[in-house]
């Protein structure tokens, strides 16, 4: 069975630095990894979807990596804002649009 | 704003009641989903749709009640629900399921349901 997982759970930073969210899954069989962000009491933003076949995918300060053969994906945000405040979760396509999602990274930017 | 459009935004409901969450999108996606989230838990799926006929039931409890009436409508109704079904209940479309496997999900802001 499938099982994703988030570290950290929770961070805080203050506005301007670079951070890194983890990602990690325990079986490489995956079609592709997909990173959503929530906003409280909110539906799931897509953020990045990257292919089993490919390595990272870039939007503007975001970068996304994946290493299929050690079940890891990073999410790297760049000059982080307050805006960027959210829950980060990663997601793993097992199939068929099947996503198993991750725990969650609770960020807080602040000012 | 999102594509996918979930209404109503919040429903409260008794255990006797029955009710309909309602899901819309315009993006001529074939594919169509509902979740549901528990407070501070990741999303789980329950029921996948794709071209109008339902694909996927994750053994959800028969007082969910999927509809597909067309490619742009979800339904999700809901018959003599339990107060631990009370969460956000999420929509999601995307393109046609076989061939866009790499086609990323868009999810509707979703329906905080309340079961008394």
């Amino acid at each position: 069975k499938q099982e994703v997982t988030q570290i950290p759970a929770a961070l805080s930073v203050p506005e301007g630095e670079n951070l890194v969210l983890n990602c990690s899954f325990t079986d490489s069989a995956i079609y592709n990894l997909q990173w959503f962000r929530q906003d409280p009491g909110k539906g799931l933003t897509s953020l990045l979807l990257i292919q089993s076949s490919q390595r990272e995918q870039t939007s503007g300060r975001l970068n996304a990596s994946l290493d299929k053969s050690s079940g890891r994906s990073t999410l790297y945000i760049a000059a982080s804002q307050p805006g960027d405040s959210a829950t980060y979760l990663c997601a793993v396509n097992t199939g068929f649009q099947k996503l198993v999602f991750g725990t969650g990274t609770r960020l807080l930017v602040s000012p | 704003d999102t594509e996918v459009t979930q209404t109503p935004k919040h429903l409260v409901m008794g255990m006797t009641n029955k009710k309909s969450l309602k899901c819309e999108q315009h993006m001529g996606h074939r594919a169509m989903y509902w979740y549901k989230q528990k407070a501070k838990k990741p999303p789980e799926l329950m029921f996948v749709y794709s071209y109008e006929k339902l694909s996927i039931n994750e053994s959800v409890p028969s007082r969910f009640s999927p509809e597909c009436p067309n490619s742009s409508l979800l339904n999700l109704h809901l018959h003599a629900l339990q107060p631990e079904d009370s969460a956000l209940y999420l929509c999601a479309s995307s393109q046609d399921r076989s061939r866009g496997l790499n086609s990323p999900l868009h999810f509707g802001n979703g329906t905080r349901l309340t079961v008394t």
